[in-house]
């Protein structure tokens, strides 16, 4: 069955320091690959996918098949980017997200 | 357009009993998704309707169950709860399916005593 692992629970960042939140899948075919974000008393909602190859609020994530990651970055973290983030991948057509479980990022000021 | 409701937003039963949530998603979108979200476990995928139909369906027990109107609006139904059904529950909207942007609800918080 298909997986997706993020290794951090939380992370902890200075603001204006890099960030890198980590996703790791398994599946040998080619995937979708998603980030969803949740902020404080907000929905979950989507961040960013990988075919869409855009930059949303500074974040990119680069799809790397041989190494089955995704992982998001940001160069300088800002307060509001403090959020709870999910990786997620689906492997076509009307197939159901699988989600992984959560990297809560946390910037300090 | 307003986004997806959910309701009841809080729920509190005890075992043995059943529940019904509902979710009406946002006007035009066909397919509704149910997610269960828990600490340990993260986001859950339960089932996702399209037009009236379960289109795919998760790994849960038979105890949970789903339907959908012909206005798109969904429910979701756990019989006999345990504790162990104690979550968030998500709802999530989409024009067409999976392969669009779904759109989500903000949830029902259900505990189970």
């Amino acid at each position: 069955a298909q997986r997706v692992t993020q290794p951090e629970k939380l992370l902890s960042v200075f603001k204006g320091a890099p960030v890198e939140l980590k996703c790791n899948y398994s599946y040998s075919g080619s995937p979708e690959l998603f980030w969803y974000v949740q902020y404080s008393r907000q929905r979950l909602q989507l961040l960013l996918r990988h075919i869409s190859r855009e930059s949303i609020k500074g974040f990119t994530a680069d799809l790397n098949k041989g190494e089955t990651s995704f992982h998001l970055k940001k160069p300088f973290a800002q307060e509001e980017d403090s959020a709870m983030y999910y990786c997620a991948l689906k492997i076509g057509g009307n197939t159901p997200l699988v989600f992984g479980k959560g990297t809560r990022l946390s910037v300090i000021a | 357009k307003a986004g997806v409701t959910q309701t009841p937003r809080y729920l509190i039963k005890t075992r043995g009993q059943q529940v019904t949530l509902s979710c009406s998603p946002i006007s035009g979108h066909r397919s509704v998704s149910w997610y269960q979200q828990t600490p340990g476990q993260g986001l859950q995928f339960l089932f996702e309707y399209f037009s009236e139909t379960q289109r795919n369906k998760g790994n849960f027990p038979g105890r949970f169950s789903g339907r959908q109107f012909s206005n798109s609006r969904s429910e979701m139904n756990v019989s006999t709860l345990e504790l162990g059904d104690s979550a968030l529950y998500l709802c999530a909207s989409s024009p067409q399916g999976t392969y669009n942007e779904q759109f989500f609800g903000p949830g029902t918080r259900l505990t189970v005593l």
